[in-house]
């Protein structure tokens, strides 16, 4: 089973500034990694799909990079609908499809 | 437009059954695959079961398997999650959600979601 590890587990920041989550995967995933957002009482939404393509309706302040096993997702220009927990997903190697512990982003 | 409706949830005692719906309208919905996917209280994502747009492959999460049962009738465009042997540990906000568009192809990353159903085993 591919473990996926994010960091920080919880990332300080403002409005305006530039957010830099990280995932790391415990094998190579190739580009097969996704990125969520969930905010209380709702259920997630897709971002980011093969590590760096934008789901539909995504706004382009949101962008995915990496390969293999680190994989970073950058969101600039903080907006403060942004704020939110971030979660990382593999489908290379399934089932299980594995998901990450999250990263919450606050004010 | 693409929604998911869930439905089933409910308080049930360790040892009980359970059965979630899902319905789907505004896609095409046997041509996707369908998963459900939980969330403790205060917890993060895990993945439950998959069934493949034609209902016949199904797979399931080590920690559910051969109590849980996912299926789905695209005739109805509804997809089922049976719980039976509840435990305690399967209390959740349980989603269903599908499957996105890779290239054209139904892959496995989770675009759309249901609004969840809440699953409470309690004694």
């Amino acid at each position: 089973e591919i473990v996926l590890t994010q960091s920080p587990a919880t990332l300080s920041l403002s409005p305006g500034e530039t957010a830099t989550l990280s995932c790391r995967a415990s094998q190579s995933v190739s580009n097969y990694l996704a990125w969520y957002q969930q905010k209380p009482g709702q259920a997630p939404r897709l971002l980011i799909y093969d590590a760096s393509n934008r789901a539909t309706g995504i706004p382009g302040r949101f962008s995915g990079s990496g390969s293999g096993t680190d994989f970073t997702l950058t969101i600039s220009s903080l907006e403060p609908e942004d704020f939110a927990v971030y979660y990382c997903q593999q489908r290379s190697n399934w089932p299980p499809y594995s998901f990450g512990q999250g990263t919450k982003l606050e004010i | 437009q693409v929604q998911l409706v869930d439905s089933g949830g409910g308080v049930v005692r360790p040892g009980g059954s359970l059965r979630l719906s899902c319905a789907a309208s505004g896609f095409t919905f046997s041509s996707f695959g369908m998963h459900w996917v939980r969330q403790a209280p205060g917890k993060g994502l895990e993945w439950v079961a998959i069934v493949w747009s034609d209902g016949t492959t199904k797979y399931y999460a080590d920690s559910v398997k051969g109590r849980l049962t996912i299926s789905r009738d695209n005739s109805k465009n509804t997809l089922d999650l049976q719980m039976n042997s509840l435990r305690v540990e399967d209390t959740a906000m349980y989603y269903c959600a599908r499957e996105a568009l890779c290239s054209g192809v139904s892959c496995g990353y989770f675009q759309h979601w249901g609004q969840g159903a809440l699953v409470t085993v309690s004694s």
